[in-house]
């Protein structure tokens, strides 16, 4: 099955300045990479997507880059807030199933 | 809110018991999940339910077992319970075959 692995797991940066999450994946046939944010004692929440035809999607402070040959895909955070502090974590869904497989987590501390 | 709702939101009980979670998806939406989150942990795939039948199974134990009804609310039964078994219990529903999955507020179980 699929292996999703997430690093760092934990990061703390300066307010302002740009945050940068990396996870990979194994299994090839994965195609659409979601990436869910944890805010403390809440339920998690899509912050961003990116599906496997496209390299790269952006949401305003929020980014997403994709390797498929290199199996990695990346969430870039810039100018970050207080309010950006969460868990993250990125996961990858096979085109053989519904199955998610999300990665460890990373803990983001944003310091004012 | 995600349109999921899961009940009870806290449960405490004791070793051994049995108890049942409940997990009403969001409305047209056909595949329930159920995820374990442990303190401090990522989200364990447990199962995965699409249109009343099993899909995908993931780490779950014996002592487990979940359906989902004809109205397409699931039950998530949890036997014998353990102390490890103390965590939070995320159902989450989405609409289509790597689609967002909007995830409830979650069910704290607390084993004593």
């Amino acid at each position: 099955g699929e292996n999703v692995e997430q690093h760092p797991s934990t990061l703390s940066v300066q307010e302002g300045d740009s945050a940068v999450i990396k996870c990979t994946y194994s299994d090839s046939a994965s195609n659409y990479f979601p990436w869910y944010k944890q805010e403390l004692g809440k339920r998690p929440q899509l912050i961003i997507d990116i599906r496997s035809n496209v390299g790269e999607k952006k949401d305003q402070r929020i980014a997403v880059t994709l390797n498929k040959t290199a199996k990695h895909f990346s969430l870039h955070i810039t100018e970050t807030q207080p309010e950006d502090s969460a868990v993250y974590f990125c996961a990858a869904n096979p085109n053989t199933g519904n199955q998610f497989y999300f990665g460890t987590g990373t803990s983001l501390t944003v310091i004012p | 809110d995600s349109g999921v709702t899961q009940t009870p939101k806290h449960l405490i009980t004791a070793t051994g018991q049995r108890v049942t979670l409940r997990c009403s998806p969001r409305s047209g939406d056909l595949s329930v999940y159920w995820y374990q989150q442990s303190l401090d942990q990522g989200l364990q795939f447990l199962i995965q339910y699409y249109n009343g039948e099993e899909r995908a199974k993931g780490n779950i134990l014996e002592r487990f077992s979940a359906q989902q009804f004809p109205d397409l609310h699931s039950e998530l039964n949890l036997s014998s319970l353990e102390l490890g078994d103390s965590a939070l219990y995320f159902c989450a529903s989405s609409a289509k075959v790597a689609g967002e999955l909007f995830f409830g507020e979650g069910s704290r179980l607390t084993v004593l």
